[in-house]
């Protein structure tokens, strides 16, 4: 089945560490996103990626870097920068800005 | 600014109630609005595309309309399957390669 496929579903962070979310799409899908969900705040977009090699800044991009080197992945780094980063992550996938995202299942992300 | 409002925030429902869902949009030349599903610690589900005012879709118990300003997502004698948090999206700006918009999302709870 095609879906997206993020892992892992749940991730510890020590102090001073940076942690990479797994983003995995086989649905042939141009463009990837990653979203921030935190509880009464709604999706907020960090990063996104329209094509291969390419990708733009969100609306809350500080802390956080991505990479998009395959069209299938689109990799998260939370960076040691990002001071609160606790939070439910979650990336989606469309043919381009205008047709329907498809979401994976997220990865909830703690500070130990 | 491009800006995206659902309201209400919660929704309670005795099974069989039904009731509207609203979301109102400010965007230069909409390119669609997007409704979505989501279920606790799961990722959005997409469930309807709405392209241009006057337009309708239904699936089950749901159905989706549009107008200029806003849209309304109707449930007509809600189950307590229904219960989840439905959420509206629409593209920022005019350009192909842009990101989604989310609203904050209502909250429905349907009790037997």
């Amino acid at each position: 089945d095609g879906g997206i496929t993020q892992s892992p579903k749940y991730l510890f962070r020590k102090e001073g560490q940076n942690v990479t979310l797994s983003c995995e799409q086989n649905l042939n899908h141009d463009a990837m996103y990653w979203y921030r969900q935190d509880p009464g705040q709604g999706l907020r977009l960090i990063y996104y990626s329209q094509i291969v090699n390419d990708f733009q800044k969100g609306d809350i991009a500080e802390g956080y870097s991505v990479s998009r080197e395959k069209k299938e992945s689109f990799p998260l780094t939370v960076t040691s920068a990002q001071k609160n980063p606790t939070a439910f992550y979650l990336c989606a996938s469309s043919m381009d800005g205008f047709q329907p995202q498809h979401f994976g299942d997220g990865t909830r992300l703690s500070i130990l | 600014e491009d800006q995206v409002t659902q309201s209400p925030e919660a929704l309670r429902l005795q099974e069989g109630e039904s009731s509207s869902l609203n979301c109102s949009y400010t965007v230069s030349g909409l390119r669609g609005l997007f409704w979505y599903r989501q279920d606790p610690g799961k990722g959005p589900e997409f469930l309807f595309t709405l392209y241009s005012a006057g337009e309708e879709k239904e699936k089950e118990r749901l159905k989706a309309t549009l107008t200029k300003k806003e849209s309304f997502l109707h449930i007509t004698a809600p189950k307590p399957e229904d219960s989840a948090t439905y959420l509206c999206a629409v593209p920022r700006g005019n350009q192909a390669g842009t990101a989604l918009i989310f609203g904050k999302g209502t909250t429905l709870s349907v009790s037997s």
